[in-house]
């Protein structure tokens, strides 16, 4: 079973330019999140899908970063203008609907570097 | 308050030698709780689920109470492949998680 996918690995930009990610969740899964990860801390939630819905982005700085997750499968994560502060992984992950709980799966993450 | 706290570490043990991590949430609604293992420009991956009864993987036990809100993570007989950082992740409702801030584990030959 093919991974979740994200794309690019790598990116380094220059503050006020603006940047996209794109991530290919795993076949059938419903749900898809995208974590911010700085160094040395853990995954904080950006944005949480439930098909192409928007379950949660209370955390997402919504005057630079947007999200949109269109037909429910492939979703990208734009920021314009980044900040120097938004150097970080963006990891993105995604989970099946149904009764119990399973795990989140992730992909490899872009790695993002602003100068 | 954070909403999932761990102790940062760094946790430094010779081979062979039993380490425990503890995390604390503080959403009482919190539904489910979960170990991921992060190796060093990796992603995260699902170690355990973390039951109410407790479980056990191996050479790895997690605990839950609920009363305390409190989670551990029990490694027994640490193997240098078990280098990583310890993620503690809660889960509510709509299948919404939150990560604590990882414990790093670094075993020693």
């Amino acid at each position: 079973e093919a991974g979740v996918a994200q794309s690019p690995r790598y990116k380094i930009i220059e503050k006020r330019q603006s940047v996209a990610f794109w991530c290919n969740p795993i076949s059938g899964h419903a749900t898809l999140y995208w974590y911010q990860q700085i160094l040395g801390q853990g995954p904080k939630l950006l944005i949480q899908f439930q098909n192409n819905g928007v379950v949660d982005d209370s955390q997402l700085p919504k005057d630079r970063f947007s999200a949109e997750r269109l037909k429910g499968v492939d979703s990208t994560l734009k920021i314009q203008p980044a900040k120097l502060e938004d150097s970080a992984v963006y990891l993105c992950a995604s989970s099946p609907m149904g009764g119990s709980w399973t795990e989140a799966f992730f992909g490899q993450g872009t790695r993002l570097t602003v100068v | 308050r954070k909403e999932v706290e761990q102790d940062p570490g760094p946790f430094n043990v010779p081979e062979g030698a039993t380490v425990a991590f503890n995390c604390t949430y503080s959403n009482s609604a919190s539904q489910s709780f979960f170990w991921y293992r992060q190796d060093c420009r990796k992603e995260p991956k699902l170690l355990m689920s973390v039951y109410s009864s407790g479980n056990e993987d191996g050479r790895f036990t997690a605990q839950l109470n609920r009363a305390s809100q409190y989670i551990s993570l029990l490694i027994r007989d640490s193997k240098l492949s078990d280098s990583a950082t310890y993620l503690c992740v809660v889960g509510r409702s709509a299948r919404q998680l939150t990560f604590g801030s990882g414990t790093q584990l670094t075993v020693l030959p």
